[in-house]
């Protein structure tokens, strides 16, 4: 089993739709991520988590929301889904120790596709 | 602000090799380098933090210019393997990281 599952791994919708996307982690890292992924753009950071009770915008947070259920799980949301909201998301998460110098390394989930209609 | 890559795309043949270029406008803590393959989730490369110190895969050799803001990937000769989309993250506060556009590399036998 992944270290890192992403469910739905696809999923096709409407505009003005509901969409929660669900990452668990077995890792047992504090710190986790939600990316978003387009062709030519790059992963571009949408909200991230350092524990539990922490919960921060990333550079394209507009139109999305988190919910950090436990250590292991984090969702993402889109209230109302719109066409340019398709996209590959990827949750992540970071093994950060304190004193290393760095963020540390990034564990990726497979990807959920998103298409929104 | 997105680090700048360069070059946007590589290819090459089996055993050649190729550098990849990564540039911040900011000042930065550290450098982190991801391989995407088509239709998978990147995955970790190397680490490079200010004072010189790296963590990563033995065989990827790469530099970081901490005064430049800038990292260079070197991939010396180069595998099918090796083919893929780089892309250099930065790290110049909260903990988090700024990917670059990427650079697709195809190295064809």
């Amino acid at each position: 089993d992944a270290d890192v599952t992403q469910t739905p791994r696809n999923r096709i919708t409407k505009t003005g739709k509901r969409i929660m996307l669900e990452c668990s982690q077995t890792k047992g890292h504090d710190r986790m991520y939600w990316y978003r992924q387009d062709p030519g753009l790059g992963l571009r950071l949408i909200y991230y988590s350092f524990d539990v009770k922490d919960i921060n915008k990333g550079e394209i947070s507009d139109g999305y929301s988190v919910s950090r259920q436990a250590q292991a799980k984090f969702s993402l949301s889109l209230e109302s889904a719109i066409p340019n909201q398709t996209a590959l998301y990827f949750c992540a998460t970071s093994d950060f120790e304190p004193g290393q110098g760095s963020s540390g390394e990034l564990f990726f989930g497979e990807g959920s596709r998103l298409t929104v209609l | 602000q997105q680090p700048v890559q360069s070059p946007q795309a590589v290819i090459l043949r089996e055993g050649e090799d190729a550098v990849i270029n990564c540039s911040s406008s900011k000042a930065l803590y550290s450098v982190h380098w991801y391989r995407q393959k088509h239709g998978e989730a990147p995955v970790f490369l190397m680490i490079l933090l200010k004072g010189g110190e790296q963590k990563g895969h033995e065989k990827i050799s790469a530099s970081f210019n901490e005064k430049k803001q800038q990292s260079s990937l070197y991939l010396t000769a180069s595998q099918l393997s090796y083919s893929g989309t780089y892309f250099c993250g930065t790290e110049s506060g909260y903990s988090t990281l700024t990917f670059g556009k990427g650079t697709m590399l195809l190295v064809s036998p």
